[in-house]
């Protein structure tokens, strides 16, 4: 079965940009979403279809899918952006999350 | 607006089913390319996508839970319901129903979620 693997924590400072990455075989031949999840919270669409943003995501969030890897850039870090990130892609008829990431703020 | 609202017992017997509705509004899900799936969360573990059932009434399953999952919908009453069968311990988590839109094969994720509900598996 199709996996993603992310790091499982990053940290960075306030203001500083953040970078969380997303493996997978041939990931950039498939569209890749990404989702917020802060604590008891229930997640929240940052991209899709690699790069797009729904509306009202703010503009520091940005992504890129190239080769096996898949990125979200968070341009500006602010507290609030101090979440768990998952990245997911569809892949034979079935969808797969990412192994997740923690962002420290 | 578009709202989804998860609803369940909140504890099962190991070997019991389980059965989920998700209530929604907002959208029609006989709308040409609107999805709504079911996705579960373990505590303190990452998500885990399990079924979607699409505007034409296709279904699609987590492969390793295949056997024991069953989604359906009841477009009447703006409803999909998921039964998985022989639960266990392992299946606790809490339990998400979200939309997503499929553009000719290309899903632009899931943009709504519910609030999740919480499903514990104990004796």
């Amino acid at each position: 079965s199709y996996e993603l693997t992310q790091p499982s924590s990053e940290s960075v400072p306030s203001g500083q940009p953040a970078v969380i990455s997303c493996s997978g075989d041939k990931l950039e031949d498939k569209y890749v979403s990404w989702y917020q999840q802060r604590p008891g919270q229930s997640p929240v669409l940052l991209i899709y279809h690699d790069f797009k943003r729904p509306s009202g995501i703010p503009e520091r969030f940005t992504a890129s899918n190239s080769g096996d890897t898949a990125s979200l850039i968070i341009s500006e870090t602010q507290p609030e952006d101090e979440a768990d990130y998952y990245c997911q892609a569809w892949d034979n008829r079935t969808f797969v999350f990412g192994t997740g990431t923690t962002v420290t703020v | 607006q578009v709202t989804l609202r998860e609803s369940g017992p909140a504890l099962v017997k190991p070997t019991q089913t389980l059965t989920l509705t998700c209530t929604f509004s907002g959208f029609s899900l006989t709308t040409d390319g609107m999805c709504v799936s079911w996705i579960r969360q373990p505590p303190g573990k990452a998500l885990e996508w399990l079924a979607l059932i699409d505007w034409d009434d296709d279904k699609f399953y987590m492969p390793s839970l295949k056997t024991r999952l069953t989604i359906s919908r009841d477009t009447s009453k703006n409803q999909v319901v998921l039964t998985m069968t022989n639960m266990d311990p392992a299946d606790t988590a809490t339990y998400y129903c979200a939309r997503t839109f499929d553009s000719s094969g290309y899903y632009h994720g899931f943009d709504y979620w519910g609030q999740g509900t919480p499903v514990t598996v104990s004796s």
